[in-house]
């Protein structure tokens, strides 16, 4: 089955311990997509990257960071998490221009 | 810059109702627009594509429109069902070279049996 599968679903943290997103797709797609979606900003992207070992900041890449060693995976990290960063994070891949995006299921994140 | 609007932001209608869900954005430049569904506490459902060339998509009983000239998308779901209530979300493909969604907040459908 396609899909795009993102690790852990849930997540309770606490300010500044590191923690690593993972996210996943089989459809060997080349772009790769982070969002973030919050009450009343809706989702706003967060880091890209059109294929292996080419990544680039979307809109609020603050506090994050990404990388991209293999085309399927698409990790998205916090090196010192903080409680602004509570929010609900998707993972998107893609074919070229033109074609639909897929999306995770969604990872619930909580700083405390 | 993009801005992406949707109205209205909640819907309640009683089951076999037509609707119509609205989409605004204000800069004609862009690749496509998606209409996705989300389900609470799961992901985006990409519903409908339209590309920047096309006027209209169906899949069953959805039907997307885009006039990009004006800067507006509708959603047209025929004979609502109960299992038509969720989130839907407008998001046009900036036509630049990042390929960024960029998102409406949404339109909160109830469908009452």
């Amino acid at each position: 089955e396609a899909q795009v599968t993102q690790n852990p679903r849930y997540l309770i943290t606490v300010t500044g311990k590191k923690l690593t997103v993972t996210c996943s797709q089989n459809m060997n797609h080349e772009y790769m997509s982070w969002y973030r979606q919050d009450p009343g900003l809706g989702l706003r992207q967060i880091y890209y990257s059109m294929n292996v070992e080419v990544t680039d900041k979307g809109d609020v890449p603050e506090g994050y960071k990404v990388s991209r060693k293999e085309k399927r995976n698409f990790p998205l990290i916090l090196e010192s998490p903080s409680p602004n960063q509570t929010s609900l994070y998707f993972c998107a891949s893609s074919r070229p221009t033109g074609h639909t995006q897929y999306f995770g299921p969604g990872t619930r994140l909580t700083v405390l | 810059k993009q801005e992406v609007t949707q109205i209205p932001a909640a819907l309640s209608v009683p089951e076999g109702e037509n609707l119509v869900l609205n989409c605004s954005f204000t800069d004609s430049a862009i690749y496509n627009l998606q209409w996705f569904r989300q389900d609470p506490g799961k992901g985006l459902t990409s519903l409908l594509l339209i590309q920047s060339s096309q006027r209209e998509q169906t899949s069953g009983r959805l039907n997307a429109s885009l006039d990009k000239s004006s800067g507006r998308s509708t959603l047209y779901i025929a004979a609502s069902q109960p299992g038509d209530s969720a989130t839907y979300l407008c998001a046009v493909e900036d036509a630049g070279n990042n390929r960024k969604l960029i998102w409406g907040l949404g339109t909160s459908l109830g469908v009452n049996p």
